[in-house]
């Protein structure tokens, strides 16, 4: 199975604040991979697939970038919803397998 | 708007059954992968497998021996059972709906997930 590694494994950061999280799979998957957003108690919410197609619904400050094996999530303007944990998931072969999760919390 | 909820046992006793049920409203089952995903804070989010609205099935390989994901479009509801669990398969288990894109599914609306905890 292919292996995705998230870094950092969590941060902290400040409302307004522009962050980047980073995916990395041990096997070139195309632009197949997707971003969650997860609070705690709940379900993940999908935010981007095809590694930079934005979700209906999920707001413009949010961005995905990347290609083969090296993907970004980069949330442009940090808001008090977005502190949360994030998940990356590779969809290029099965089974799909996920990140371990970068948590971004409140400095 | 599509709503998927989980139902069943909460408490498991090694070396039996988990059984699950995903009821799924608000929306039809056709050309949608019905996934069970399932996290803890041991082994992260793992795929368990799914079953598309045909019936047809895919697994993963860590679970092939022990899984069988099934539906019943009738009722708007599919199923998940896990057998011979042990500790290790305590989890929170969502239920997922999986939409084709391109290579494979992205899973755009899930259950609240239910806690399955195995213990005698």
């Amino acid at each position: 199975a292919i292996q995705m590694t998230q870094s950092p494994s969590s941060f902290s950061a400040s409302t307004g604040d522009r962050v980047a999280i980073t995916c990395r799979a041990t096997q070139a998957i195309s632009s197949y991979l997707a971003w969650y957003q997860q609070k705690p108690g709940k379900a993940p919410k999908l935010l981007i697939y095809g590694a930079s197609i934005l979700q209906s619904g999920v707001p413009s400050r949010f961005n995905g970038s990347g290609s083969g094996t090296d993907f970004t999530l980069t949330i442009s303007c940090l808001q008090s919803e977005d502190f949360a944990t994030y998940y990356c998931q590779q969809y290029y072969t099965y089974p799909p397998t996920f990140g371990g999760g970068t948590n971004v919390d409140f400095k | 708007q599509v709503q998927l909820q989980e139902s069943g046992p909460g408490l498991v006793k090694p070396s039996e059954t988990l059984s699950l049920t995903c009821t799924v409203s608000g929306g039809s089952m056709s050309s949608f992968y019905w996934s069970w995903i399932r996290q803890s804070p041991g082994t992260g989010v793992d795929w368990i497998g799914y079953v598309f609205y045909t019936g047809s099935t895919t697994y993963n390989p860590s679970f092939r021996s022990r899984v069988s994901v099934s539906v019943d479009t009738s009722k708007s509801q599919f199923f998940l059972k896990l057998s011979a669990v042990t500790a290790a398969d305590t989890a929170v288990y969502f239920c997922a709906r999986g939409r084709h894109h391109d290579s494979g599914p992205v899973y755009d609306f899930w259950g609240q997930g239910t806690l399955v905890t195995v213990s005698s």
